[in-house]
């Protein structure tokens, strides 16, 4: 499969604890972005990043979120201290110009 | 910074009539409007999409119109089958360059009945 992969698809915390997401794009892709998916809504731009650079991050992007992308290839999304309005589904997405593809998401559950 | 209204909310249509999604953007400097098809459970894939440039694009049975001047556009099915029973997301790039975030809608679920 040459389409974008996230890992774990599935994970439950107990609130407080910290999570790591992980997004390998399509490869030749050097945009990367996640967005997060609550039931019933379009998907909510959190991040962005050309290569390595983080260029643009939403306001909906609190101090416990940090995103990295250090070598321009995969990427990690860590959320410290999971509150349950963490819940949601976080989707990565990678584009070489205009097209932008999804993967499958990480669901998270704060329990 | 850019909104994106989207209606209806839902669609319900018979097998073979067609089916008409609107979305609204606020900010005039949006250039890039896509449109994403999410099935249940499933990642949001893109079906079609459009620059400001054009008007109209057509592939198949789909297609989608843009009106810059009142900052709307929407998406036309034709011939509906009950595989595109899903829910479709429109979109909205605020940039005038390439790979910046999407702003989308609230999506449009859409039941085709055979």
């Amino acid at each position: 499969d040459t389409g974008v992969s996230q890992d774990p698809r599935h994970k439950i915390t107990k609130r407080g604890q910290n999570v790591t997401f992980r997004c390998d794009p399509i490869s030749e892709h050097n945009r990367l972005y996640w967005y997060r998916q609550t039931l019933g809504q379009g998907p909510e731009f959190l991040t962005y990043f050309q290569n390595e650079a983080q260029l643009e991050k939403s306001r909906l992007l609190s101090d416990r979120f940090s995103a990295e992308r250090p070598k321009g290839s995969f990427s990690t999304l860590e959320i410290q201290r999971t509150e349950q309005g963490d819940s949601a589904m976080y989707l990565c997405a990678s584009s070489r110009t205009w097209e932008a593809f999804f993967g499958q998401g990480t669901r998270l559950t704060v329990v | 910074g850019e909104n994106v209204e989207q209606h209806p909310s839902t669609l319900s249509v018979q097998e073979g009539d067609s089916a008409v999604i609107k979305c609204t953007y606020s900010d005039s400097a949006s250039n890039y409007f896509p449109w994403y098809k999410q099935e249940l459970g499933k990642r949001p894939q893109l079906i079609i999409d459009i620059r400001s440039n054009v008007g109209e694009k057509k592939d198949q049975r789909i297609a989608v119109t843009l009106n810059k001047t009142a900052k709307h556009f929407s998406l036309h099915i034709t011939e509906t089958q009950p595989e595109d029973s899903a829910v479709y997301f429109c979109a909205a790039s605020p940039a005038n360059q390439a790979g910046t975030a999407l702003i989308f809608g609230k999506g449009t679920t859409l039941s085709v009945s055979s």
